[in-house]
């Protein structure tokens, strides 16, 4: 089954400590990019991949880390998370190249985040 | 950059009726994509429908469909025949081709449908 696979799907931390959240999706996508959803604020985007080893921020990256080894991996880095990442996080994938962009992106379950 | 406006938080209608989500956009580009995503208690972000620029005709999704309009940078969604499982947040995208930006969404709407 086609899909984009984000673990863990609840995380609630302490300010401070390192985390990751993993994301991979089996569709040999190029594009590859996460979100977070705030009430009232919609979903931003906080950094994508438009292919292995190439990565570029978003609308709201501080704070962020990603890194793209693989093409079907992307995992998302909070290296010191802070209570205003609380949040819900996704991720999504699309093919890549041109007009292929016209593709919807394909979203993950999402990842709920608390940092205390 | 590119800004996506839903006027409406919230929208109330009766099940079996019709109810038509506005959104607007801001684009000073010619070519582009439009969604309609849903968002269910699940969480989970549902592809309800799109639509190229560059086609004139409205797309349409068995009880969904857009009403486009280019030139005033218009895109509502209208649900015919409400039911209960459409009640959902509903956020609308845009996406520049080329798309290394990915979506740029609305702040959304939340439906709720009246039995």
């Amino acid at each position: 089954e086609a899909q984009v696979t984000q673990n863990p799907r609840y995380l609630i931390t302490v300010t401070g400590k390192k985390l990751t959240v993993t994301c991979s999706q089996n569709m040999n996508h190029e594009y590859m990019s996460w979100y977070r959803q705030d009430p009232g604020l919609g979903l931003r985007q906080i950094y994508y991949s438009m292919n292995v080893e190439v990565t570029d921020k978003g609308d709201v990256p501080e704070g962020y880390k990603v890194s793209r080894k693989e093409k079907r991996n992307f995992p998302l880095i909070l290296e010191s998370p802070s209570p205003n990442q609380t949040s819900l996080y996704f991720c999504a994938s699309s093919p890549g190249q041109g007009r292929s962009y016209n593709s919807p992106l394909h979203f993950g379950n999402g990842t709920r985040l608390t940092v205390t | 950059a590119q800004t996506v406006t839903q006027s409406q938080p919230e929208m109330s209608v009766q099940e079996a009726e019709t109810v038509t989500l506005s959104c607007t956009y801001d684009t000073s580009e010619s070519d582009y994509y439009l969604f309609w995503y849903k968002q269910p208690p699940s969480r989970q972000m549902i592809l309800v429908i799109r639509q190229e620029a560059y086609k004139q005709q409205n797309a349409t999704e068995n009880r969904f469909s857009v009403n486009f309009q280019k030139a005033a940078k218009s895109f509502s969604l209208k649900i015919s025949d409400s039911q209960l499982g459409d009640a959902a947040m509903y956020f609308c995208a845009y996406r520049s081709v080329g798309g290394a930006d990915g979506l740029t969404f609305g702040k959304g709407t939340h439906l709720i449908i009246q039995p």
